[in-house]
């Protein structure tokens, strides 16, 4: 049973544009969110997270909004740049549990 | 954070054989992981290791295959018993400290790149 579900499985986006990565979740024990971004050959790198508390979080062009009733939450990258071209990884995990459940990854190429 | 350190970095293995591959931490952490990560794939669990006990499975995952150990709270290995093409995969290790700050926040080594021939 897999209980966090992401998609799109794969995006392309122009230089600029916004980059949009939805999750949605089942387990409501789940109370930490978080992304990760990962570049070929290398491990996956925390990039942004949010508790349920808050319904929106951003760090520079990094934004995460969070819908507690749908059990929804997305990554939205602002200002795409080819930089960001890399596999995103949302995940879940509760203060309680060691262990965190991932989505199954989106590879987002900005095209220059 | 927590800087991870994995080795090997990557291994070309023949099949039958075994791979041990080390995680090393540079400060104390109460929680290790091992995952796996097929070509364009999710990460999956394989268990998490326990510091002076047996490591905790996941559902399709067994000691026979996998033995973990976890001598301290820096360091880890894990072992890839009797090798298959099968096995071939990129295998992470990860942290997590529940007695720092930021207890909730995961990270991840740079990973080993394992192929079976």
């Amino acid at each position: 049973q897999q209980q966090v579900k992401q998609s799109p499985q794969s995006l392309i986006v122009q230089k600029g544009g916004i980059s949009i990565i939805n999750c949605a979740y089942e387990n409501t024990a789940f109370d930490y969110f978080p992304w990760y971004q990962q570049f070929p050959g290398k491990g996956p790198a925390l990039l942004i997270a949010i508790r349920p508390d808050v319904s929106e979080k951003k760090e520079g062009r990094f934004t995460i909004s969070f819908n507690k009733s749908a059990k929804q939450f997305s990554l939205h990258i602002m200002d795409s740049q080819p930089g960001d071209s890399a596999t995103y990884f949302c995940a879940a995990s509760s203060s309680w549990a060691g262990k965190s459940t991932f989505g199954d990854g989106t590879t987002l190429t900005v095209k220059p | 954070s927590a800087v991870i350190s994995q080795k090997p970095s990557r291994d070309i293995c023949q099949r039958g054989t075994s791979l041990t591959i080390q995680c090393q931490v540079d400060s104390q952490v109460t929680m290790m992981f091992w995952y796996r990560q097929q070509p364009g794939q999710s990460l999956t669990l394989i268990a998490t290791a326990n510091q002076g006990s047996e490591a905790t499975y996941e559902s399709g995952f067994v000691i026979d295959k996998f033995p973990i150990s976890r001598p301290n709270l820096t360091f880890s290995t894990l072992t890839v018993s009797n090798m298959s093409p099968e096995d071939s995969s990129i295998y992470l290790c990860s942290v997590r400290d529940l007695t720092s700050a930021d207890y909730n926040e995961q990270f991840f080594g740079p990973g080993t790149r394992l192929t079976v021939l």
